[in-house]
């Protein structure tokens, strides 16, 4: 356990569908980060939130909205996904930079 | 163009051998890089971090190096054991981030046989 947590685990939703994925932290770090993790590509940042304010946003498609509410808290909101978004969405945090504890993950299936 | 790049071949070596993994970039500079260990289906954990003015880390049975110059940092694992095996990643902070963004690469899968 590395102190962060994700719901759900696995995710299997429709191109219609509204969806939102949860990170939780405890660890006391004011930077939280998403990641997507697709078969033989490295990971691929989506998101980074410092003090609660966006400062990264790496040309993700409007589809993926995140939210973070408070520092221990992150949330992305799909909605009309396509099937060349399944992967495993991935969430981290760190303080002012440094290692990342990451999360164990969302499996993420559009059909 | 950048680029950060492991090996994608797997790397298959006996027990008690010591692995060494290659991490090389092009077009970045780096304030630091770390190395982190991923397990199918999980999130990667952190091993180790080494900044730009440091030569060697080491921890436990881990060394890393790196080289500006060669433009590499290499991860050694002595002793190897089975329990190692796992897909190895390597990531930098760029000097020119401030918000602790890390560029990953591909990730290089370790098969130690007893």
């Amino acid at each position: 356990e590395t102190g962060v947590t994700q719901t759900p685990r696995h995710l299997v939703m429709g191109m219609t569908n509204k969806k939102s994925l949860k990170c939780e932290q405890h660890l006391g770090h004011n930077a939280m980060y998403w990641y997507k993790q697709s078969a033989k590509k490295p990971l691929e940042l989506m998101f980074v939130y410092s003090l609660e304010e966006r400062v990264e946003n790496n040309s993700v498609p409007s589809r993926f909205s995140p939210e973070c509410p408070n520092s221990s808290h992150l949330f992305l909101h799909l909605h009309t996904l396509q099937p060349e978004d399944s992967a495993l969405y991935l969430c981290a945090s760190s303080y002012s930079g440094g290692e990342q504890f990451f999360g164990p993950g969302t499996r993420l299936t559009v059909l | 163009s950048q680029k950060i790049e492991q090996n994608s071949e797997a790397l298959n070596i006996q027990e008690g051998k010591t692995a060494t993994l290659t991490c090389n970039y092009t077009n970045y500079s780096p304030a630091y890089l770390q190395w982190y260990r991923q397990d199918p289906g999980r999130g990667p954990v952190f091993l180790l971090l080494i900044r730009e003015n440091e030569k060697e880390k080491r921890k436990e049975r881990l060394k890393v190096t790196f080289d500006t110059t060669l433009k590499q940092s290499l991860f050694h694992i002595t002793a190897s054991q089975p329990a190692d095996s796992a897909t190895y990643l390597c990531a930098l902070a760029d000097r020119s981030s401030n918000t602790g963004k890390l560029i990953f690469g591909q990730g290089t899968t370790l098969q130690v046989k007893p």
